[in-house]
């Protein structure tokens, strides 16, 4: 059974760095053709993709937020970590992690953290 | 605006059929990579309904199914129950954007 889970803090303030972590069980990162991705969901809205690194450490970021974003994987803890530089108000959202089946499908998620970006 | 354009929202009646458009363009789904539907149940994560193109993962019962043809795929549910009342997604792979991407969305009322 796969599981992941997002930790981090729940309020950041504008121009902070968040830093979020995915501890996921029940696949190895290590495995050809796995990998890690992080998606958000603001209030009320669309998901969006943010970024997925693989398992031979390829990493793919969205564009429009490349220069903002850092994806790294620890194999041996079994976690992968976004950190997202310069935090807006407007990057209030909900922070999903998930597995990328062989399939390239994200087929198990993670329940989600919401982050605040206020002062 | 999303890459991959779906229905704001759809609705139809218990038992009867209901369909979610999907579509993209030639650097998306027209040049052959797969499409992925997920559910999200209010106030959950969303959950794979549909993996490359058609193929239901375990547990997904066969009143769902998903299609694609050139640049367009759809999702297709047959016999709406309500607990289908959820907002529906799809995804698949943007090769200028060299990335994920997802439409904005379907929400699904079961009236």
């Amino acid at each position: 059974q796969i599981t992941l889970k997002e930790s981090g803090p729940t309020l950041v303030k504008p121009t902070q760095t968040l830093t979020l972590t995915c501890t996921f069980s029940g696949f190895s990162l290590s495995t050809s053709g796995v990998g890690v991705g992080w998606i958000r969901q603001p209030p009320g809205k669309a998901l969006e993709w943010l970024a997925l690194i693989y398992w031979d450490d390829d990493k793919r970021y969205s564009p429009s937020l490349k220069s903002r974003l850092t994806i790294t994987k620890d194999t041996s803890k079994n976690q992968v970590v976004l950190t997202m530089t310069n935090m807006d108000p407007v990057d209030t959202a909900t922070y999903y992690c998930a597995h990328r089946q062989l399939d390239t499908a994200m087929g198990s998620w993670g329940q989600g953290t919401l982050v605040t970006v206020s002062s | 605006q999303s890459v991959l354009t779906q229905p704001p929202s759809v609705s139809g009646a218990p038992g009867q059929r209901v369909t979610i458009s999907c579509t993209g363009s030639s650097s998306n789904i027209g040049a052959g990579y797969d499409v992925h539907w997920y559910q999200q149940l209010p106030g959950t994560a969303p959950k794979l309904l549909i993996s490359g193109n058609s193929n239901r993962p375990s547990g997904v019962p066969d009143r769902f199914s998903g299609s694609k043809s050139g640049t367009s795929a759809s999702l297709a549910i047959t016999g709406l129950q309500a607990e289908d009342e959820a907002d529906y997604y799809c995804q698949s792979y943007d090769n200028s954007l060299s990335g994920a991407v997802f439409g904005g969305g379907t929400k699904l009322t079961v009236l």
